[in-house]
């Protein structure tokens, strides 16, 4: 158990720029979670997987983020024409199920020039 | 739909001093709660959490907090605070069996010597 990991841990962009970024859950954990976290706030909930099937999505998320988890494994979140609000760290969880512990991995940190 | 107020953003405390970080919740249905703890630089992990049973949990660090149902809250404690404390803490709320957690501002502990 190597914990949850994300790739990049920091992506420097310019406005207008599309990327992508990537979740590894722990291997036996269907539940995945995105949120994003700005400086001085909580982490805000984007969405949720359950195995391959996206469940839930925050009205946050604008049809500019797309998330997939196509396999039930990995996960990708990618932002199309990044602007300067995207700024923000983003974050991955999984977990067993419901009420069980999230666990978190070190994020990504966004910055959109 | 939840809320979580985490009444103080700063909490200045000495090394060996008791703590309390206040949480107070708000929802229509069953709630599990938690708490998080961000060390500088490092991602969310889990302090405690209550699911059902006891009012009274313990964590991990010498951290306990305690459910007051009829006035919505979720403190946080510790008798004796040390210097590798002093990190950002977050309350969070999700209905009891769902998914989405929302989580508060954050409190940031600051332990002086």
């Amino acid at each position: 158990d190597t914990g949850v990991s994300q790739d990049p841990r920091h992506k420097i962009t310019k406005r207008g720029q599309n990327v992508t970024f990537r979740c590894d859950p722990i291997s036996e954990h269907n539940r995945l979670y995105w949120y994003r976290q700005t400086l001085g706030q909580g982490p805000e909930f984007l969405t949720y997987f359950q195995n391959e099937a996206q469940l839930e999505k925050s009205r946050l998320l604008s049809d500019r983020f797309s998330a997939e988890r196509p396999k039930g494994s990995f996960s990708t979140l990618e932002i199309q024409r990044t602007e300067q609000g995207d700024s923000a760290m983003y974050l991955c969880a999984s977990s067993l199920s419901a009420g069980d512990t999230q666990y978190f991995g070190p994020g990504t940190r966004l910055t959109v020039l | 739909a939840q809320s979580v107020t985490q009444l103080d953003s700063q909490v200045p405390v000495f090394e060996e001093a008791p703590v309390e970080l206040r949480c107070n919740y708000s929802s229509s249905v069953s709630v599990y709660l938690f708490w998080y703890v961000q060390y500088p630089n490092q991602g969310l992990q889990l302090l405690l959490k209550y699911l059902s049973g006891s009012t009274l949990v313990k964590g991990i660090n010498g951290f306990e907090a305690e459910f007051n149902k009829s006035q919505t809250s979720f403190h946080l404690r510790k008798p004796s605070v040390h210097i590798s404390d002093t990190a950002e803490y977050f309350c969070a709320v999700s209905e009891t069996g769902g998914f989405k957690t929302i989580f508060g501002a954050g409190t940031r502990l600051f332990v002086k010597a």
